[in-house]
């Protein structure tokens, strides 16, 4: 059980816009940035946003994200095929802590 | 290029021990805190532990503390994650990541990651 709540999977056709929302509470979210990775199958982990609304360079605006109270949320725009992968929340809760992670489909 | 290269897959027995490396290349290592994930076969990412490699302060998940140790070596820009006696539960694969920054929280974000070691306990 993740102290982050994310939806186990989503799915969307390319060229269509997806959210990816993470759930959790006063002590974690709703007083500390949140961080956004992707995990393409058989890789390392990628940090795609960070301090809830920040991107690394490298990493296209199709990405963004966004915090409001207790919950996150990817939003992913002109999704293409190569966006399906693994997608994780994390925040801080005295220590780090993840959300159990959404499978991106692309259709 | 900042770069984080663990070592290699392990296959051990129960009961073992066993000590797993990440090096870190192109940056100040002794100054960035650096952690530690570990994702069981087909499961997410669990948050483990972090370490200053400057001074050596570590910081435990609660469900990770007194089941692995996270040291480092600054001189060799090195960090480790030990374990006193393996379980199969502990077959996973294991991260490292550099850590973007500390103050007070360390919810900045991991922007570089090792590529995993693979562990494999049987029992």
């Amino acid at each position: 059980q993740s102290v982050l709540t994310q939806p186990p999977s989503v799915s969307a056709a390319p060229g269509q816009t997806v959210t990816i929302s993470c759930s959790g509470s006063s002590s974690n979210i709703g007083k500390d940035f949140v961080s956004w990775y992707q995990q393409l199958p058989g890789t390392a982990p990628k940090l795609l946003i960070y301090e809830n609304n920040k991107r690394p360079s490298g990493i296209p605006d199709r990405f963004s994200g966004s915090k409001s109270g207790t919950s996150a949320t990817l939003h992913i725009t002109g999704l293409q095929t190569g966006d399906e992968a693994d997608y994780y929340c994390e925040s801080w809760d005295s220590r780090g802590v993840f959300g159990g992670g959404t499978k991106l489909t692309v259709l | 290029d900042v770069q984080l290269v663990q070592s290699g897959a392990e296959v051990k027995e129960a009961g073992e021990s066993l000590k797993i490396s990440c090096k870190g290349s192109g940056y100040l290592f002794s100054t960035y805190w650096l952690g530690w994930v570990r994702q069981k076969p087909g499961k997410g990412l669990e948050w483990m532990g972090i370490i200053y490699p400057g001074d050596s302060d570590t910081r435990y998940s609660p469900s990770f503390q007194g089941q692995v140790t996270i040291s480092a070596d600054k001189s060799i820009s090195t960090a480790y994650l030990q374990w006193s006696s393996l379980k199969a539960s502990d077959t996973a694969t294991y991260f490292c990541a550099k850590l973007r920054y500390c103050s007070g929280t360390c919810s900045y974000g991991m922007d570089v990651w090792g590529q995993g070691t693979t562990v494999t306990v049987s029992s």
